[in-house]
């Protein structure tokens, strides 16, 4: 099942606390994404980043951060300023090319903060 | 920016009817529209996607219409079994965007 992966699968923090999830590609794709996930919200994007050392802002990424280094790695930490940070979180990549803009998906973690 | 909307939120059928999820979109520059397929505790994984160019695409049981005019498109399932079981998302890509904008989801219970 390799590709994309994230660790840990489940992830439990105390309020306050910063966490780092981590994602790792081996798919050679130049774009990768964070995604959260909440019940009947669909998938709303948090950052995305289309080549090393740059990345861009979704909709939704106050209280998150992150980091590009690697062209195989994108992780996301998650603040104390974020509010509600209890949440599955799914990291993807993309080739960024016209010819597929298909998405592959890691299979996530899900973060309880308490 | 791109708006999706996607109805039902949740769709109940027997094994062996047939199912019907609508997206539309807002954006008119919008041209490709893929559907993605979640099953319970997995990952999100593409089914189908379909083109601005293009009207209609078929994959076996599955098919996805596309309306440019009316700015809607439709993942249809025919003669469904348990299997089909799982959360469906459609996304639409503005022109020339890599990034898609996702409806909420429709989950689809398949009743054996």
């Amino acid at each position: 099942d390799g590709g994309i992966t994230q660790s840990p699968k489940y992830l439990f923090r105390k309020e306050g606390q910063n966490v780092t999830l981590s994602c790792e590609q081996n798919l050679n794709h130049d774009a990768m994404y964070w995604y959260r996930q909440d019940p009947g919200q669909g998938l709303r994007l948090i950052y995305y980043s289309q080549i090393v050392n740059d990345f861009q802002k979704g909709d939704i990424a106050e209280g998150y951060s992150v980091s590009r280094e690697k062209k195989e790695s994108f992780p996301l930490t998650v603040t104390s300023a974020q509010k509600n940070p209890t949440a599955f979180y799914l990291c993807a990549s993309s080739i960024d090319s016209d010819i597929s803009y298909e998405q592959y998906f890691g299979p996530g973690t899900r973060l309880t903060v308490t | 920016g791109e708006n999706v909307e996607q109805h039902p939120s949740t769709l109940s059928v027997q094994e062996g009817d047939s199912a019907v999820i609508k997206c539309t979109y807002s954006d008119s520059a919008s041209n490709y529209f893929p559907w993605y397929k979640q099953e319970l505790g997995k990952r999100p994984q593409l089914i189908i996607d379909i083109r601005s160019n293009v009207g209609e695409k078929k994959d076996q049981r599955i098919a996805v219409t596309l309306n440019k005019t009316a700015k809607h498109f439709s993942l249809h399932i025919t003669e469904t079994q348990p299997e089909d079981s799982a959360v469906y998302f459609c996304a639409a890509h503005s022109g020339g965007s890599y990034i898609p904008t996702f409806g909420r989801g429709t989950s689809l219970i398949v009743h054996p």
